[in-house]
């Protein structure tokens, strides 16, 4: 039962280089979302999903971009990186829409220079 | 708007000692109220919930209630050990059309010695 997986789990770029940090789920849950972890900030929701092929923004969505082609994954891409957006980045997903009970995923901890 | 405000931290307890952390919330509507705790180097996971005015959520020796009259849900457990040292963070949920928004407070670090 692996639940929701993030890949890497670690990672550093240097200003203006791209990335996608990946989520995959495996309970076909149809809402995912994508959150930021910032010390003394707590956790900011960057963007979300309803289902296959529905995306929206959330608290802070600039900088990020995202696509949702199936249920099981929700990739989150940094087009290009700036040290504001050194942060870890949990994914989450959610079974039943309306109850607030999200999966978390480990997280991903990302470094700009 | 929506938002949650609970106690800085860190805090720091013997094993056994009696722990409160405090959250208040503003909200429009009626939102539902959850504590999720972060162990080391995991992802949060929900400690537990509680939906309407007056419910109580319970889990692994952790309470609290949802205060409408104070706007409060303050998580308690009457004796800690070591093994629940975490960051807890309160969290409110409130419908808005298809989403799923979480509010989460700052979080509150928790470091239980033996």
């Amino acid at each position: 039962n692996a639940g929701v997986t993030q890949t890497p789990k670690f990672q550093v770029l240097k200003t203006g280089q791209s990335m996608t940090l990946q989520c995959a789920q495996d309970m076909n849950h149809e809402y995912m979302s994508w959150y930021r972890q910032d010390p003394g900030m707590g956790l900011r929701l960057i963007h979300y999903s309803v289902g296959a092929g529905i995306t929206d923004q959330g608290e802070v969505p600039n900088g990020y971009n995202v696509s949702r082609s199936t249920t099981e994954d929700f990739p989150l891409r940094l087009l290009s990186a700036a040290p504001s957006q050194t942060s870890v980045y949990f994914c989450a997903s959610i079974m039943t829409r309306g109850t607030g009970e999200l999966f978390f995923g480990e997280g991903s901890r990302l470094t700009v220079l | 708007g929506n938002s949650v405000t609970q106690m800085e931290g860190p805090v720091t307890l013997s094993e056994e000692a009696f722990l409160t952390i405090n959250c208040t919330y503003t909200a429009t509507g009626y939102p539902s109220l959850f504590w999720y705790v972060q162990y080391p180097g995991e992802g949060l996971q929900l400690l537990l919930k509680a939906t309407k005015a007056d419910d109580k959520g319970s889990n692994k020796g952790f309470e609290a209630t949802y205060r409408k009259e104070t706007t409060s849900f303050h998580l308690e457990k009457g004796s800690v050990q070591v093994s629940d040292s975490a960051v807890y963070f309160c969290a409110l949920s409130v419908a808005q059309g298809g989403s799923e928004k979480l509010v989460f407070g700052k979080g509150t670090k928790l470091t239980v010695n033996p």
